[in-house]
């Protein structure tokens, strides 16, 4: 099955910087690939999201970039502000009939410093 | 439209008891998932449904039973609950019946925090 690695675990930046988060993933008929950012005591919650039919995709401060080839994609936030604090987790589907389903990442807790 | 709704919000068990953890959808979704979380393990799926009456397995899906008799609910149940199913617990839905696009957006609940002791 699918086996998706998310890096770094912790990361810790001050506001204004940008954030990069790093995802690869296994299964190559993986064609669709979100971002969900979780606050504490709430459910995740879409950012952003890439289909392999494109190679980058980006929303306000936000953009994904998919490298299908070497099988990793990632998130970068720029001019982070203290209210990015929160987990971020990647997830790649399986591919062809796969109702939905998804893979997560282990997830990256973003930090934000004033 | 409520999105994705969980009950309930927290729950302590003791080891042995039974319960269920009700999901509600007012999108109406096709697909519902439950999915476990626990700490540096991200999120990992118990057990979903394409459709009302279906369910299958997912990747960690032992000591867990679902049922879907209405489009809208997907119901987790844990008939003699272990401490290792202390966790936080999130069902999510997607896919409208529409067009199939490539991926489908999942939409979480807030989640139902679980304490088995």
């Amino acid at each position: 099955g699918e086996n998706v690695e998310q890096h770094p675990s912790t990361l810790s930046v001050q506001e204004g910087d940008s954030a990069v988060i790093k995802c690869t993933y296994s299964d190559s008929a993986s064609n669709y690939f979100p971002w969900y950012k979780q606050e504490l005591g709430k459910g995740p919650q879409l950012i952003i999201d890439i289909r392999s039919n494109v190679g980058e995709k980006k929303d306000q401060r936000i953009a994904v970039t998919l490298n299908k080839t070497a099988k990793h994609f990632s998130l970068h936030i720029t001019e982070t502000q203290p209210e990015d604090s929160a987990v971020y987790f990647c997830a790649a589907d399986a591919g062809g009939t796969s109702y939905g389903k998804l893979t997560f990442g282990q997830g990256t807790i973003l930090t934000v410093h004033p | 439209n409520a999105g994705v709704t969980q009950t309930p919000k927290f729950r302590v068990l003791k080891t042995g008891q039974s319960m269920t953890l009700l999901c509600a959808q007012d999108m109406n979704h096709e697909y519902m998932y439950w999915y476990r979380q626990d700490p540096g393990m991200g999120l990992r799926l118990i057990h979903y449904s394409v459709g009302e009456g279906t369910t299958a397995k997912g990747e960690v899906p032992d000591g867990y039973n679902v049922s879907r008799l209405k489009k809208q609910n997907f119901l987790l149940g844990l008939e003699s609950a272990a401490p290792s199913q202390t966790s936080v617990y999130f069902c999510a839905s997607s896919y409208e019946g529409r067009t199939i696009l490539l991926g489908e957006t999942q939409y979480f609940g807030p989640g139902t925090r679980l304490l088995v002791l």
